[in-house]
């Protein structure tokens, strides 16, 4: 159980392009959902807590405007990069926590997607 | 605020050697404290966990003690094998942060067989 995925799992995109990039909880509703930004042989930078139904809280310094994020249901939500530039190439990872299983087991705990590699050119 | 400070690596073992990663951390509260694995090219994946002092958090060989006296979880494992090769990240949620996790900067373990 608490699995999560991520779609793609890799992109390519030209500059100036958007790219959506989406993070499902596959067998558990997620009250909240984190987007996080690495960079090569870096620890995770925390972008934005996302709980369902409302506006994401990001972090400081990251534009809002950017990086747009939807939680619209308790097993998905996304992030967008609008007007994708090279310096926003990096591995992009959602993770998920909170809600109930099918067989009434809470978590509390986050679990994280795979993560999606982005490289704009 | 919260944050979380690892050992610097990498760090080379031959297979079958000791493992020490330290982990220290600075909080407020009570908070829980964890060990995640990041494999190449993948996403994270939580190796053990302890939510209160004195708690031993064990997984797969590694082993994790939270000790509140020295603000300290560092990570062990008796006997290191090729496949444990990755990075490793110690984590803490505090009670007044909303659920989100404090990263430590990532130590990277490689093991030659």
């Amino acid at each position: 159980g608490a699995v999560v995925s991520q779609h793609p799992s890799w992109v390519i995109c030209k500059s100036g392009t958007s790219v959506k990039i989406e993070c499902r909880s596959l067998d558990f509703q997620a009250t909240t959902m984190f987007w996080y930004r690495q960079f090569p042989k870096q620890s995770l930078m925390l972008m934005a807590t996302s709980n369902e139904g409302s506006k994401a809280t990001y972090e400081q310094g990251v534009e809002k405007d950017k990086f747009l994020i939807n939680h619209a249901s308790l097993t998905l939500s996304t992030l967008t990069v609008t007007s994708a530039h090279p310096e926003d190439s990096s591995f992009y990872i959602c993770s998920a926590r909170g809600g109930w299983t099918s067989s009434g087991v809470s978590y509390n705990e986050q679990f994280f997607g795979p993560g999606t590699r982005l490289t704009v050119l | 605020g919260n944050s979380v400070t690892q050992m610097e690596g990498p760090v080379t073992l031959s297979e079958e050697a000791f493992l020490t990663i330290n982990c220290t951390y600075t909080a407020t509260g009570y908070p829980s404290l964890f060990w995640y694995v990041q494999y190449p090219g993948e996403g994270l994946q939580l190796l053990l966990k302890a939510t209160k002092a004195d708690d031993k958090g064990s997984n797969k060989g590694f082993e994790a003690t939270y000790r509140k006296e020295t603000t300290s979880f560092h990570l062990e494992k008796g006997s290191v094998q090729v496949s444990d090769s990755a990075v490793y990240f110690c984590a803490l949620s505090g009670g007044n942060q909303g659920g989100k996790l404090i990263f430590g900067q990532g130590t990277e373990l490689s093991v030659k067989p």
